[in-house]
């Protein structure tokens, strides 16, 4: 059980070009899903926070018109990256909990690399 | 400010042998802690997790101890195993928060 699905895996785009990628909880609904971002050998830092049918709460420094969330069902939440540029390129993942007293869950992750 | 600390970075351990992974925090309204695996490329995988109420939590070979007036828990697997080979994060999280505050990552090696 408990299982979230990241899509795509792997992205490579040109400069100035919008990604976007999905996060489905596949067997639990969703209350809250997270994004995440990862640099190389580094943890992961939370981007945003968003709940469904309400708009995303940012991370002090995550600029919210360049990364996109939506949040639109129980178990769906999409990230677009508008405009990607090189120093976008990351590892993003999205992770899912359904009460709040259940660990979060994670996807595999999205590797993105901009041109 | 890391309020969540793992100062060691990699740990090496032959099979078969205790591995202790260690984390340190530093906001005591911390009240549910977790440890999640993670290889490369991978997202991370829950393994275990402890209500501050609690001071031990127990799932097979994964133990994870919290000493919460020192603020600090540990994670102990015995027997280590070759596939636990892995990058170990700790992570809190606390009050009406739901989002997860993360370690740096323990790198685990288990050797033959």
């Amino acid at each position: 059980g408990a299982v979230v699905s990241q899509h795509p895996s792997w992205v490579i785009c040109k400069s100035g070009t919008s990604v976007k990628i999905e996060c489905r909880s596949l067997d639990f609904q969703a209350t809250t899903m997270f994004w995440y971002r990862q640099f190389p050998k580094q943890s992961l830092m939370l981007m945003a926070t968003s709940n469904e049918g309400s708009k995303a709460t940012y991370e002090q420094g995550v600029e919210k018109d360049k990364f996109l969330i939506n949040h639109a069902s129980l178990t769906l939440s999409t990230l677009t990256v508008t405009s990607a540029h090189p120093e976008d390129s990351s590892f993003y993942i999205c992770s899912a909990v359904g009460e709040r007293h259940q660990p979060q869950h994670f996807g595999d992750g999205t590797r993105l690399s901009i041109l | 400010d890391q309020q969540v600390k793992q100062n060691s970075p990699s740990l090496s351990v032959q099979e078969g042998r205790i591995s202790i992974l260690n984390c340190d925090y530093t906001n005591s309204m911390f009240d549910y802690f977790l440890w999640y695996k993670k290889y490369p490329a991978e997202g991370p995988t829950f393994l275990i997790s402890i209500s501050s109420i609690k001071d031990k939590n127990e799932d097979g070979r994964f133990t994870v101890f919290l000493n919460k007036s020192a603020k600090h828990l540990s994670l102990h697997i015995v027997p280590s195993q070759p596939g636990d080979s892995a990058v170990y994060f700790c992570a809190a999280r606390g009050g009406t928060a739901s989002k997860l505050t993360f370690g740096t990552g323990t790198r685990l090696q288990v050797t033959l």
